[in-house]
């Protein structure tokens, strides 16, 4: 069965320092595809980025990136250069190769101090 | 431009009665899901359908149905709301391509008392 570990339940971060949320994943599939997503205070689900099984480089998408170790089976995110409009709840995703479900992590509650 | 979209948005219910939480989608995304969200357990799969007439369970569908009569319109129905069903519901479209992301809906905050 396929699992997402978030074993960060929150983390604190300094404005303008970068910050790393870890992400580890079970599948036996050899293809499928990890994903990101933010939920703000008001509760909306945001996608942030995408990492494919067979991407041969690690994803960016503007101060994202993620930091995808497939042999350890962790896909972290990254977040350069935090802003206090980063704080909030941040979700690792995993899609079957299907594409039929996308399983979640627990979350990390993010915290961005000035 | 609307993407998905669920109703209501809250709802209070009585243990026992029943509700039908709405969503729908002008995507035409073949891949439709409900999640349900509750604290420190990140969002959990309730059911999900790959097309019209084509359901299937997730990891915690039990007091939940649903059906998928259209490509749009994939509503969740509580037939007699449990307390434990009090949570946050997330109602999310893709399309099939593994690379693409899901599209949620703003969510619903049911409570059961």
């Amino acid at each position: 069965a396929q699992k997402i570990t978030q074993t960060q339940p929150g983390m604190f971060v300094q404005e303008k320092e970068a910050v790393t949320l870890d992400c580890t994943y079970d599948t036996s599939d050899p293809s499928y595809g990890l994903f990101w997503y933010k939920q703000p205070s008001s509760g909306e689900m945001i996608f942030l980025i995408y990492q494919g099984s067979y991407d041969q480089q690690n994803a960016t998408e503007g101060r994202y990136s993620l930091n995808f170790q497939k042999a350890r089976k962790s896909a972290n995110l990254v977040i350069s250069a935090s802003q206090l409009g980063d704080s909030a709840m941040y979700f690792c995703a995993m899609r079957d190769p299907r594409g039929f479900k996308t399983i979640f992590g627990a979350g990390t509650r993010l915290f961005v101090k000035a | 431009n609307a993407g998905v979209t669920q109703t209501p948005k809250f709802q209070v219910l009585k243990t026992g009665q029943s509700m039908t939480l709405q969503c729908a989608q002008d995507m035409n995304h073949e891949y439709m899901s409900w999640y349900r969200q509750d604290p420190g357990m990140g969002l959990r799969l309730i059911h999900y359908s790959v097309g019209a007439g084509i359901t299937d369970q997730g990891e915690v569908p039990n007091g939940y149905n649903v059906s998928r009569s259209t490509t749009e319109d994939f509503p969740l129905r509580l037939l007699s709301a449990a307390p434990s069903q009090t949570s946050v519901y997330f109602c999310a479209s893709s399309n099939y391509d593994r690379g693409t992301e899901a599209f949620f809906g703003q969510g619903t905050r049911l409570t059961v008392v």
